[in-house]
């Protein structure tokens, strides 16, 4: 079946120490995003990409970055990781139709933890 | 005032009956409503999206959409304990903010056995 892969499922990193979080998709979705979700909160956009154009969020931390090397894959990196980027983070994939965003599809998240 | 806002309940309903959901946006210009259903722990699912005022059934499951009073619900028919979950609204706003949904806090609904 087609859909959004997000690895791993759980990770726990150290204060301060860099970690990557990995999303594919086989929908071949053009637009794929990363959202930030605290418990009993909205989720929060930090990025998206439509194709290869990144497109920041203005209130997302320098802490945060991104990557989309092909169409299946993107990454988001935590240079350091503070115990308030605790959270669980979703990669999210659409595509466009006639210049229409349709609707989002999830992959099964990674919950973050920071000791 | 938040853009998309929904009662954060918790929502108690008796299992068999239906559950009401509803969300409030600010936005005029919105386009596109979807519902998403968020189980404890896991990643939000999409359960109905609606873009012309009126109704929208599918299954047990009815979006209302009234664009004039800015409001958009969910109605669940026959609950079960199954449908006990977190339910998210999101909005998409005008054109020019195409890519990015606005959502609300979510509404906790219990199905009460």
């Amino acid at each position: 079946d087609a859909m959004v892969i997000q690895n791993p499922r759980y990770q726990v990193t150290q204060f301060g120490k860099p970690v990557t979080l990995s999303c594919s998709q086989t929908l071949n979705h053009n637009v794929m995003y990363w959202y930030q979700q605290k418990s009993s909160q909205a989720p929060k956009l930090l990025f998206h990409y439509y194709d290869k154009d990144f497109n920041n969020e203005a209130d997302t931390p320098d802490n945060f970055q991104s990557r989309r090397p092909n169409t299946s894959f993107c990454f988001l990196d935590i240079r350091s990781p503070g115990l308030g980027d605790a959270a669980m983070y979703l990669c999210a994939t659409s595509r466009t139709v006639a210049g229409v965003v349709e609707k989002l599809f999830f992959g099964s998240g990674t919950q973050l933890s920071v000791l | 005032q938040k853009e998309v806002e929904q009662n954060s309940g918790p929502l108690s309903v008796p299992e068999g009956a239906i559950a009401s959901l509803n969300c409030t946006y600010s936005d005029r210009g919105s386009q596109s409503f979807f519902w998403y259903r968020q189980y404890s722990g896991k990643s939000p699912e999409l359960i109905m999206s609606i873009y012309s005022n009126g109704d929208k059934e599918d299954g047990r499951f009815t979006a209302q959409l009234n664009k004039a009073s800015q409001y958009v619900s969910l109605l669940i028919r026959d609950s079960q304990p199954s449908d006990s979950a977190t339910y998210l609204c999101a909005v998409r706003r005008s054109m020019d903010s195409n890519y990015q949904l606005i959502w609300g806090a979510g509404t906790k609904l219990i199905i009460k056995p």
